[in-house]
């Protein structure tokens, strides 16, 4: 069955310090793998796709990485801001016959403090 | 740019009350999907459309139904509230050849 699964589940840090969200997966045949970020009250928005061939990409102040091997994924966030509170959705495709089918990790509620 | 525009924003329901959400997307997209989001779990699919016309059942459609009326509106039926249908439900589209998905702002769902 496939399956993604994230941590930390929740994550307290300090205006202006970094972190990182974790992301593992059991899905196959791996296609991509997004990350979003969904505010409280609001739909997920897609920050980064990660597809099999890349190891890193960056937007702003987001950095995925992606291990194929492994099947993991990491999303580190830098000098992190108020803004950065919200929860991060990871989401991997799997490519099947009848097209892609996406599965959903449960999410990192994360809090940046003053 | 609206986007992915749903309606309404909250509902409370009885049990065995019916009502249907509405969605609609102005960027020209084929597939549209509705999903629920419940605490402690992933985004569910119910139901979705890959092109007008079409509709397919998603992970779990059990006491819903869907329409497509046309290539920019997608509304999501519950026949009968139960309160196992309290959920934050939320529309998304996506255009063909690329799996970015656009979500609505999500409709509150309180079925008492």
């Amino acid at each position: 069955k496939n399956q993604v699964e994230q941590s930390p589940q929740s994550l307290i840090i300090l205006e202006g310090k970094n972190c990182t969200l974790q992301c593992n997966y059991t899905v196959s045949p791996f296609s991509n793998l997004r990350w979003y970020k969904q505010d409280t009250g609001r739909g997920p928005v897609s920050l980064t796709i990660m597809t099999f061939s890349e190891n890193t990409k960056s937007n702003g102040r987001y950095t995925a990485t992606l291990d194929a091997d492994t099947k993991q994924s990491s999303l580190h966030i830098t000098a992190s801001q108020l803004s950065d509170s919200a929860s991060y959705i990871c989401v991997v495709s799997a490519l099947t016959g009848g097209g892609n089918k996406l599965t959903f990790g449960t999410g990192t509620q994360l809090k940046v403090e003053l | 740019n609206a986007g992915v525009t749903q309606t309404p924003k909250f509902q409370v329901l009885k049990t065995g009350q019916s009502m249907t959400l509405q969605c609609a997307q102005d960027m020209n997209h084929n597939s549209m999907y509705w999903y629920r989001q419940d605490p402690g779990m992933g985004l569910r699919l119910i139901y979705y459309s890959a092109s007008e016309g079409t509709t397919d059942k998603g992970e779990v459609p059990n006491g819903y139904n869907v329409s497509r009326l046309n290539k920019r509106e997608f509304s999501l039926r519950l026949e009968s509230a139960a309160p196992s249908q309290t959920s934050v439900y939320f529309c998304a589209s996506r255009n063909m050849g690329d799996w970015e998905l656009f979500f609505g702002e999500g409709s509150r769902l309180t079925v008492l």
